[in-house]
């Protein structure tokens, strides 16, 4: 009964690779979010869908693409990986932030690129 | 451009001791201040959380202070546990706004 739930946990790969996250909320929330976080622990907001709609894009170069196919999931594609790639990436979500000031974080899906 | 600045970076202090991590913001319009707490190998999960109307707000061992003049918050942990062992963040957002600003955390060490 995870309430946002990341696969894979781990994944390792090679420079030049495309790989996906996968993300899906259970708790009926309309926003979910990517953040970054780096080896020093800084958090970065990459992208929020309200809805299945883009809110906010980051300057996050255009190798990573989101994607959202209906608002319980929000996906995340990376083209041509490269080392500065490497990091723990979080998929969140929330139901009116501005009320609750409330994220929920999945356990995250460190990524380490080779 | 960080918009939430916190410190210390790290911090280590005995069990029972005070612990104390101090944010600062730049952006005025921000209205919402919460505390997230890792764990290692977890994603962070609100830990407490205040709005500028008032100056103070306690929760069990953890209080937020909250200086709206200074544009400066600060999460006061008593009587420090070594489970209280983590990584705190400050954020802020502002109404209206799915956009949560973190700060660059604050790895806490709580020795027996």
């Amino acid at each position: 009964d995870t309430a946002v739930s990341q696969t894979p946990k781990y994944l390792v790969t090679q420079m030049g690779n495309d790989k996906s996250i996968k993300c899906e909320q259970n708790l009926g929330h309309d926003t979910m979010y990517w953040y970054k976080q780096d080896s020093k622990k800084f958090l970065k907001i990459m992208f929020s869908y309200n809805n299945k709609e883009l809110i906010i894009n980051e300057t996050v170069p255009n190798r990573f693409s989101p994607k959202s196919p209906d608002k319980a999931h929000l996906n995340l594609h990376i083209n041509s990986l490269e080392l500065g790639d490497s990091a723990v990436y979080f998929c969140a979500s929330s139901q009116d932030l501005a009320a609750t000031g409330e994220l929920f974080f999945g356990e995250g899906s460190r990524l380490t690129v080779l | 451009q960080q918009q939430v600045k916190q410190s210390p970076q790290s911090l280590i202090v005995q069990k029972g001791g005070i612990s104390i991590i101090n944010c600062a913001y730049e952006n005025t319009a921000f209205d919402y201040f919460p505390w997230y707490q890792q764990f290692p190998g977890k994603g962070p999960a609100l830990l407490i959380a205040i709005r500028p109307d008032v100056s103070e707000k306690k929760e069990g061992r953890f209080t937020i202070s909250f200086n709206k003049s200074a544009k400066q918050f600060s999460l006061h942990i008593m009587d420090s546990q070594p489970g209280d062992s983590a990584t705190y963040f400050c954020a802020a957002s502002y109404d209206n706004n799915n956009d949560m600003r973190f700060g660059a955390g604050t790895r806490l060490t709580v020795k027996p």
